[in-house]
């Protein structure tokens, strides 16, 4: 089974603090992939990996950045915590070979920045 | 532009009720795949089911079965007999064939809740 593991549940974080989201799979997939979950919004895609240390933009990655050093490991960055980065943070992996296969996401972590 | 329009914002049924999700999804590309997730309490998304565009045969699965007709860009989601563990958050996602990444575009999602 593919076991994607996110390093908190629940993190509450002051507006200005630099935040560490990271995110590990187990089953050696190319693709990596951020999203947040808002209320009506459904997931939005702040950025993904598609091989170590490569990196694209999402549909939203203004306030983030990632690292991907490490095959099994994607790190989302937010330099200076907003209280509109708020949100829930979805990891998700996937293979890579030309083909549209299904994404296998992480549990989460809920985000709170006062 | 890519989209996916989840109109039923929540559901809410009696056990042993049957209820559809409705998906509906507009691209340009002739070819494209379509997913369901769900996503219970626990808050991880859990793939249910994966479909070419090539592929308009119904898909059934236990109580679960999968309706897609590219006349009307739908793909819609029947859950038969509907149990309380149903209740979840199910999303309907849009992904591009082929290419390096396979990016996915996400409806809102449809809030069900299935009652006892």
């Amino acid at each position: 089974d593919v076991k994607v593991t996110q390093s908190s549940r629940y993190l509450v974080k002051r507006t200005g603090e630099k935040v560490f989201l990271e995110c590990v799979q187990d089953m050696d997939h190319e693709n990596m992939f951020w999203y947040r979950q808002d209320p009506g919004l459904g997931l939005r895609l702040i950025y993904f990996s598609y091989d170590v240390k490569m990196k694209e933009k999402g549909d939203i990655p203004e306030g983030y950045s990632v690292s991907r050093e490490k095959k099994e490991r994607f790190s989302l960055i937010l330099e200076s915590a907003s209280t509109n980065q708020t949100s829930m943070y979805l990891c998700a992996s996937s293979l890579r070979t030309g083909f549209s296969y299904e994404q296998y996401f992480g549990p989460g972590t809920r985000l709170t920045v006062t | 532009a890519q989209k996916v329009t989840q109109a039923q914002t929540e559901i809410s049924v009696v056990e042993k009720e049957d209820v559809t999700l409705d998906c509906v999804y507009e691209t340009r590309d002739t070819t494209y795949y379509l997913f369901w997730y769900k996503q219970p309490p626990s808050g991880e998304l859990v793939f249910l089911i994966r479909r070419n565009s090539f592929d308009e045969q119904n898909e059934i699965s236990g109580r679960y079965s999968w309706n897609f007709q590219k006349s009307t860009s739908s793909f819609n989601f029947t859950i038969t007999a509907s149990q309380v563990v149903d209740s979840a958050v199910y999303f309907c996602a849009l992904s591009k064939y082929g290419g390096a990444t396979n990016k996915l575009i996400f409806g809102t999602g449809t809030l069900l809740a299935v009652q006892p």
